[in-house]
């Protein structure tokens, strides 16, 4: 079955930049999303169709896409940015997949 | 406002059945495509299946995962996004949520929990 692989864990102190990856055979062709969770709560959005950022995300969340590997920067971390991260695509039939999840570390 | 919220969940014994409900409110439900996922405690989150728009074929698929046991469905002239669950294991625990990518202004639900035990 299809996958999407993250790296289970990311590390950074504060005011660094956090990079988390996504890799998957589908992602030239299918979108990337990303979304945060943290601890105890519904998952959020932070960035759609590879690079979008929804309106209330910061703009130290960025996504970018490129072959089989879909990248989201967080510039200058923050604190509360601390927590799972998660991509989401599809693949080659539509359906969905989400990757494993990423534990980002600020400290 | 623009929602989903999530209902249904309870507990269950092993073998019995539960429909989760999806109302969603503040978009336009008829042209989304509609997602059920799921997270088990402590755990990830799983795609458990999508229902296109009408428009669009109103087709369902499943994770291999499913077997048959979840169907979804959904009712416009409600906004209503339905799971039927059968066939409830305990691997079935998890808190659901349904969510859209077809637009980035929805934010998830807070889920509905299903405890499958005996």
């Amino acid at each position: 079955s299809y996958e999407l692989t993250q790296p289970p864990s990311v590390s950074v102190s504060p005011g660094q930049t956090a990079r988390i990856t996504c890799s998957g055979d589908a992602l030239p062709k299918k979108y990337a999303y990303w979304y945060q969770q943290k601890s105890g709560q519904a998952p959020v959005l932070v960035i759609h169709e590879d690079s979008k950022r929804p309106s209330g995300i910061p703009e130290r969340f960025s996504g970018f896409s490129s072959g089989t590997m879909a990248t989201l920067t967080i510039s200058g971390a923050q604190v509360e940015d601390e927590g799972d991260y998660y991509c989401y695509s599809a693949d080659s039939s539509g359906k969905g997949v989400f990757g494993g999840g990423t534990k980002l570390t600020v400290l | 406002e623009v929602q989903v919220v999530e209902s249904g969940g309870g507990l269950v014994k092993p073998g019995g059945s539960l429909r989760l409900s999806c109302a969603a409110s503040g978009f336009t439900f008829s042209d989304a495509w509609m997602i059920w996922v799921r997270q088990a405690p402590g755990k990830g989150l799983e795609w458990i299946g999508r229902i296109k728009s009408r428009t669009d074929g109103g087709t369902v698929d499943y994770a291999a995962f499913v077997k048959g046991r979840f169907t979804i469905s959904r009712d416009e002239s409600k906004n209503m996004l339905y799971l039927q669950m059968n066939s409830l294991k305990t691997e079935d625990t998890a808190v659901y949520y349904c969510f859209t990518t077809s637009t980035s202004e929805l934010p998830w639900g807070q889920g509905t929990l299903v405890t499958v035990s005996s």
